[in-house]
């Protein structure tokens, strides 16, 4: 059972290089999230698409853009990496409903030189 | 932005001791959900409490729900190494779920 799966595992960038996170899920959901964990900050939301075809800001969108490519896969890309995106990336998917669960991907740890 | 607040940040004790960590909101919630996150993987779900007042038991693990839904505790006993770990709360709509910080929990042996 795959779930959720990220790629790549680890990423080191220079300051103003440009880069792609992949997050695939086979579960059939219809909702997909990307999140940044920053020590001391807890989880917080990058950008969200609740449905194939859609995509929200969440808390924290600055420096970022995502493309919903399909069902299955949502993409996070940094255009311009600065220090300030260091931080360990989490791609999640949901079932649609109140009270689901959040299935998480095992992280990207991002480091920007 | 519905803001979740845990504390304590960190707890360290040791094996066989109890603890609660809490989760508060000025806000109402239609459900909160706990999840448990090990070094070097995503959160995974605990519980999800819906109803105000709600207790729910997970073996040594007790989740409380507040009558206002806007807070909610996790209360563990007798810990154990085992249950060293980063335990998150959200909470939010059918599409976005915020976060807490996280309350970071060391169990020694």
């Amino acid at each position: 059972n795959a779930g959720v799966t990220q790629t790549p595992k680890f990423q080191v960038l220079k300051t103003g290089q440009s880069m792609t996170l992949q997050c695939a899920q086979d579960m059939n959901h219809n909702s997909m999230y990307w999140y940044r964990q920053d020590p001391g900050m807890g989880l917080r939301l990058i950008y969200y698409s609740a449905s194939e075809g859609t995509t929200d800001k969440g808390e924290v969108p600055n420096g970022y853009n995502v493309s919903r490519l399909n069902k299955r896969e949502f993409s996070l890309r940094l255009e311009s990496a600065a220090p300030s995106q260091t931080s360990v990336y989490f791609c999640a998917s949901r079932p649609t409903g109140p009270g689901e669960k959040l299935f998480f991907g095992s992280g990207t740890q991002l480091s920007v030189l | 932005t519905q803001l979740l607040e845990q504390s304590p940040q960190f707890l360290s004790i040791q094996e066989g001791e109890n603890l609660t960590v809490y989760c508060n909101s000025s806000s109402v919630f239609s459900s909160l959900q706990w999840y448990r996150q090990e070094p070097g993987e995503g959160p995974v779900l605990l519980v999800t409490v819906v109803t105000g007042g709600e207790v729910k038991k997970l073996k040594r693990l007790t989740f409380q729900f507040g009558d206002a839904r806007k807070d909610s505790s996790l209360h563990i006993t007798a810990a154990q190494p085992g249950d060293t770990g980063l335990y998150l709360c959200a909470g939010g709509s059918n599409y976005k779920l915020t976060f807490g910080k996280g309350t970071l929990l060391t169990v020694n042996p």
